[in-house]
């Protein structure tokens, strides 16, 4: 079936392992996204892509790496992972053009705990 | 940094009384979009509005967009049950190099007791 797929859906990690959530997604959007949604904070931008091979920082990019060699793939590691980022961490995509207005659609969600 | 405050952060209501959920900004926006969210999963869509002044309904939802495209509101008529959950507004702007990106709310938890 179509959609966004995210894994894992849980994830226990402790401080300083790197860690790699997966995003993948079916309908070829061109526009993929990672956030991070903290209680007291919402949803906060941690890295974008356009499309393949181009990605770009958002509000919270520190202690993150993304890579995109496939338009269907988004990565998102953490080198050494920190308590502060425990949080549950969203993948979307959106397509542009026209009549369209970045709507993003999400995945389910990863839920990372960092001990 | 394009801040959107939502306002109230939480609401508890019974079923069959009406609402209205608040999105501020002193930035203007491209779009407006309206999410909800469930326990466990990700964001949906709900709408987007892009006219200032525009109104969208869907079903008993009433969605407006602020005149100077800065400010919109979700409207709640005769709440169900099935309507908790957490409402997100989230703000569409130009952030340079031909992208655009979303900035969000914090978000509205609205529980609707039967």
């Amino acid at each position: 079936d179509a959609g966004i797929t995210q894994s894992p859906r849980y994830k226990i990690t402790e401080t300083g392992r790197q860690v790699t959530l997966m995003c993948h997604q079916t309908w070829s959007h061109s526009y993929m996204f990672w956030y991070r949604q903290d209680l007291g904070h919402g949803l906060r931008l941690i890295y974008y892509s356009a499309a393949a091979d181009i990605t770009d920082k958002g509000e919270v990019p520190d202690g993150y790496v993304v890579s995109r060699s496939k338009t269907e793939n988004f990565p998102l590691t953490l080198e050494s992972a920190t308590r502060s980022q425990t949080s549950v961490y969203f993948c979307a995509s959106s397509v542009f053009g026209s009549g369209s207005y970045n709507e993003q659609f999400f995945g389910p969600g990863t839920r990372l705990t960092v001990l | 940094t394009q801040l959107l405050e939502q306002s109230p952060q939480f609401l508890s209501i019974q079923e069959g009384e009406n609402l209205t959920v608040y999105c501020n900004s002193s930035s203007v926006f491209s779009s407006l979009q309206w999410y909800r969210q469930e326990p466990g999963e990700g964001p949906v869509l709900l709408v987007t509005v892009v006219t200032g002044g525009e109104v969208k309904k869907l079903k008993r939802l009433t969605f407006q967009f602020g005149d100077a495209r800065k400010d919109s509101s979700l409207h709640i008529t005769a709440a169900q049950p099935g309507d908790t959950g957490l409402y997100l507004c989230a703000g569409n702007f130009y952030s340079g190099a031909g992208s655009y990106q979303l900035t969000f709310g914090k978000g509205t938890k609205l529980s609707v007791i039967p």
